[in-house]
């Protein structure tokens, strides 16, 4: 049972333009969330964060909403850049600070 | 941001054979480091959490006696990969929890077993 979805395996976008993720969750007792970019081989690298009791948390180019009732946050990186391109992770986190991870979405960022 | 070393970056071992993996935190102390595995194309799953002092608790699934973990100090865990096989071939990540509600990430050990 997948407690964290990202359904987009894939994105492209075009330089400049917005990229949006997308990642659903099913456990309301998660109470944070935290995005990770992740380069093939390489350990992932922490973005941004949001707790439960926030709806926006912004940083830069990067923003990341949080809808409760939904059980849906989204990652918003505007103006993409080509250096953005990587594999982004959702991640929520629970009790004894586990997180769980979606399986990720390949962001493309076309020049 | 707070910065997570592991070694080796990559080992290549044979069959039988047991691999010791090192995950350290450099400028801050973790009282709970995680071990993650990730498949190609996959998630992280999360193997165990690592605590200080302390047994670690591994997750449903996950062989303790295989996969061997240490936590000695606040800034250095352990992973023991024995009898090693092939279908143990993939990603290690380890994560330390900081102070803040982060967890931050080594860059990962590719195994290979032969």
């Amino acid at each position: 049972d997948q407690q964290v979805k990202q359904n987009s395996p894939s994105l492209s976008v075009q330089e400049g333009r917005i990229s949006i993720l997308n990642c659903d969750y099913t456990n309301s007792m998660f109470d944070y969330f935290l995005w990770y970019k992740k380069y093939p081989a390489e350990g992932p690298t922490f973005l941004i964060s949001i707790s439960s009791i926030k709806d926006k948390n912004e940083d830069g180019r990067f923003t990341v909403f949080l809808n409760k009732s939904a059980k849906h946050l989204s990652l918003h990186i505007v103006p993409s850049q080509p250096g953005d391109s990587a594999v982004y992770f959702c991640a929520a986190r629970g009790s004894n600070y586990k997180l769980t991870f979606g399986k990720g979405t390949l962001l493309t960022v076309n020049p | 941001g707070a910065v997570v070393s592991q070694h080796p970056s990559r080992v290549i071992c044979k069959s039988g054979t047991s691999v010791k993996i090192e995950c350290r935190s450099l400028d801050f102390q973790a009282t709970t480091m995680f071990w993650y595995r990730q498949f190609p194309k996959q998630s992280l799953m999360l193997m165990a959490t690592s605590n200080e002092g302390s047994k670690a608790t591994y997750e449903q699934g996950v062989e303790k006696d295989k996969f061997l973990i240490n936590h000695a100090s606040l800034t250095l865990s352990t992973l023991t990969v024995t009898s090693a096989h092939p279908e143990d071939s993939s990603f290690y990540i380890c994560s330390a929890d900081s102070s803040s509600y982060e967890q931050y990430f080594g860059p990962g050990t590719r195994l290979t077993v032969t």
